[in-house]
């Protein structure tokens, strides 16, 4: 069973800047996640989308970061435009359903350094 | 204050020492407890789940959780060079989202 991929691996922007990030999920999973790990933190969620709908987007800095899930599938997460502070990991994690047991898988993430 | 706590560490033992981590937390909604491993420049993966207080056991692997005093624990026995990575704790709610702990890096020395 393939895991979830991302892309690119890494990506190194100037501030101001703006950038995307793809997740694709494994197949069949209904639930998609956006984390941000910044250096010697755990992961914070970003979004959680159920299939083409947002369920969690509260810790989503609105007026800079954007995400979509179209058709079900895949994801993109944007940053425009990007602060020194966005600089961290970007995970995206997928699961088979969103209840309590559910395992989440989650990709290599993508890393992002602004300067 | 944090919602969840966890000493970064980092943690340095010898190989095939027993490796003691552990979380506290505050929000007494939690009720799902895990432990994921991430490896540097790695995603987290899922070692252990436990729901609500009790313990479990998988292999070498061994979770605890104290609801009472809000407290979780992960033991690896027989620890190995290849157990060297970051763990993290995490825990929620029913239905709610994953909160993680800053995570620990463990190093087993050879």
């Amino acid at each position: 069973e393939a895991g979830v991929a991302q892309s690119p691996r890494y990506k190194i922007i100037e501030k101001r800047q703006s950038v995307a990030f793809w997740c694709n999920p494994i197949s069949g999973h209904a639930t998609l996640y956006w984390y941000q790990q910044i250096l010697g933190q755990g992961p914070k969620l970003l979004i959680q989308f159920q299939n083409n709908g947002v369920v969690d987007d509260s810790q989503l800095p609105k007026d800079r970061f954007s995400a979509e899930r179209l058709k079900g599938v895949d994801s993109t997460l944007k940053i425009q435009p990007a602060k020194l502070e966005d600089s961290a990991v970007y995970l995206c994690a997928s699961s088979l359903t969103p209840t309590g047991e559910e395992t989440q898988y989650f990709g290599p993430g993508t890393r992002l350094l602004v300067l | 204050q944090k919602e969840v706590e966890q000493d970064p560490g980092p943690l340095s033992v010898p190989e095939g020492a027993i490796v003691s981590l552990n979380c506290t937390y505050s929000n007494s909604a939690f009720q799902y407890f895990m432990w994921y491993r991430q490896y540097s420049r790695k995603g987290p993966e899922l070692l252990m789940y436990t729901y609500s207080s009790g313990n479990k056991e998988d292999g070498r692997f061994t979770a605890q959780v104290d609801k009472s005093s809000k407290y979780i624990s992960l033991f690896i026995r027989d620890s190995q060079p290849s157990d060297s990575a970051t763990y993290l704790c995490a825990m929620r709610p029913a239905g709610n989202k994953l909160t993680f702990g800053g995570g620990t890096r463990v190093l087993v020395k050879p």
